[in-house]
């Protein structure tokens, strides 16, 4: 699986766009990029993915490059309760089973 | 409502004792997994099952053991062999329907052997 590279930390204002940044610079034209995030002593949760279309759902955005080497997940409207570390995650698509790769993270600070 | 539930969310053992977590999931899902996660990282694969009566071994699977007898259930024992079972342990399932790669997490257990 390519390796990802997230910034550990960032802060966004309430009401205001975040956009978490994600760099995947290895990789293979097969791999999707997946997001997850995870609030504080639950588990996580799958938020969106994509392959080099941007996409979009009632959760987020998710913006890559046309080279793939990177991407953004856009929160248009942060809450408090998008307080989360978010995971991005590259992977083949799987016919039975995945193992998921999750990394360390960017833990995102919504503050009031 | 579908969803995934372990069971307890805490749990406290002493040192030599084994301990069976619960898994179960109504989401007709054929694969099923288990995670680590210690205080801040992320989250590390214990052993994983893609169809009743089989599993595989994880990233980190010495000191714990699973059994996969009905397509809905998936525990994970952690036996006295682990040598550090304080964490918080995970479970998740996911099925071709969605993507395998789409995986639903249960609210988690967390374990502490003093």
């Amino acid at each position: 699986d390519a390796k990802t590279t997230q910034p550990p930390s960032m802060d966004c204002a309430e009401g205001r766009a975040a956009n978490l940044p994600c760099n995947h610079s290895t990789i293979s034209g097969n791999e999707y990029v997946y997001w997850y995030r995870q609030i504080h002593s639950q588990g996580p949760q799958y938020i969106i993915h994509g392959l080099k279309n941007n996409e979009t759902n009632e959760m987020a955005s998710l913006i890559i490059t046309e080279d793939r080497k990177s991407s953004t997940l856009i929160l248009p409207h942060a809450t408090l309760r998008d307080t989360a570390v978010y995971y991005c995650i590259v992977r083949v698509q799987e016919t039975s089973g995945s193992r998921l790769t999750f990394g360390e993270g960017t833990q995102l600070t919504v503050n009031p | 409502d579908g969803g995934i539930t372990q069971s307890p969310k805490y749990l406290f053992r002493k040192e030599g004792q084994n301990v069976t977590l619960s898994c179960e999931q109504n989401l007709n899902h054929d694969a099923m997994y288990w995670y680590r996660q210690d205080p801040g990282q992320g989250l590390r694969l214990i052993y994983y099952s893609q169809i009743v009566n089989d599993f595989q071994k994880g990233d980190i699977a010495e000191g714990y053991s699973v059994s996969r007898e009905k397509k809905e259930s998936f525990p994970l024992t952690v036996t006295s062999a682990q040598k550090n079972p304080t964490a918080f342990y995970l479970c998740a399932s996911s099925n071709r329907d969605f993507s395998y790669n789409e995986q639903f997490f249960g609210p988690g257990t967390r374990l502490t052997v003093l």
